[in-house]
């Protein structure tokens, strides 16, 4: 069956430190994979999307990897802030989009 | 400004009552989506529209309805077949089929009373 998945339901870290989110999917051969972030209470907000051919790619202090191989995304944010703390979804092209479940970011001061 | 609105941001429903959330959107969107969001779950799809008067179901149709008559309006009716309700209901739009880049509106909470 095809699936989606995000590595953790929460991640609390260190303000200043890297945090790092994993979305990985089986049985899908995406074109491209979506990154969002949510704030509670809020609809999710688009912040990026990369290709399948693009193997990173940055917007300010995000960075998103996708590896076709592995099946598999990683979210990074470098200089994490409290003002980052909220929930990040990846979803992928499947015609709709598929969401994953979510990764609940803390980032503690 | 253009966006994608909700209405109501709260709605209570009462036993055997069909409600209807209200999205409108001025982004000229070809492409309209119905997801609910359960606590600690992701978006589950329920309808989606490609085009005027027409739509799809998607993942979790049952107990819900939804029509197109016009490019800027997706409403969605929960109805009494709908046993377990009580959800957070975000609409979003985008431009055609390859659904880059969603645009989601502020979501509605609706209870059950």
């Amino acid at each position: 069956s095809q699936k989606i998945e995000q590595n953790s339901e929460a991640l609390n870290i260190q303000e200043g430190k890297t945090a790092t989110l994993t979305c990985n999917y089986t049985n899908y051969s995406p074109a491209y994979l979506q990154w969002y972030r949510q704030d509670p209470g809020r609809g999710p907000v688009f912040l990026l999307l990369i290709r399948e051919n693009e193997k990173e790619k940055r917007k300010e202090r995000l960075k998103v990897t996708f590896d076709t191989t592995l099946k598999q995304s990683l979210f990074h944010i470098t200089a994490s802030q409290p003002a980052d703390s909220a929930t990040y979804l990846c979803a992928l092209l499947n015609t709709p989009l598929v969401f994953g479940k979510g990764t609940r970011l803390s980032v503690i001061a | 400004d253009g966006g994608i609105t909700q209405s109501p941001k709260y709605l209570f429903r009462k036993e055997g009552q069909n409600v209807t959330l209200s999205c409108e959107q001025n982004l000229n969107h070809d492409a309209m989506y119905w997801y609910r969001q359960d606590p600690g779950q992701g978006l589950r799809l329920i309808y989606y529209s490609q085009i005027v008067n027409d739509f799809q179901k998607g993942d979790i149709a049952e107990g819900y309805s939804v029509s197109r008559e016009k490019k800027e309006s997706f409403p969605l009716t929960v109805t009494s077949a709908q046993k377990n309700p009580t959800a957070f209901y975000l609409c979003a739009s985008t431009w055609g089929a390859t659904n880059e880049k969603l645009f989601f509106g502020s979501g509605t909470q609706l209870s059950v009373l």
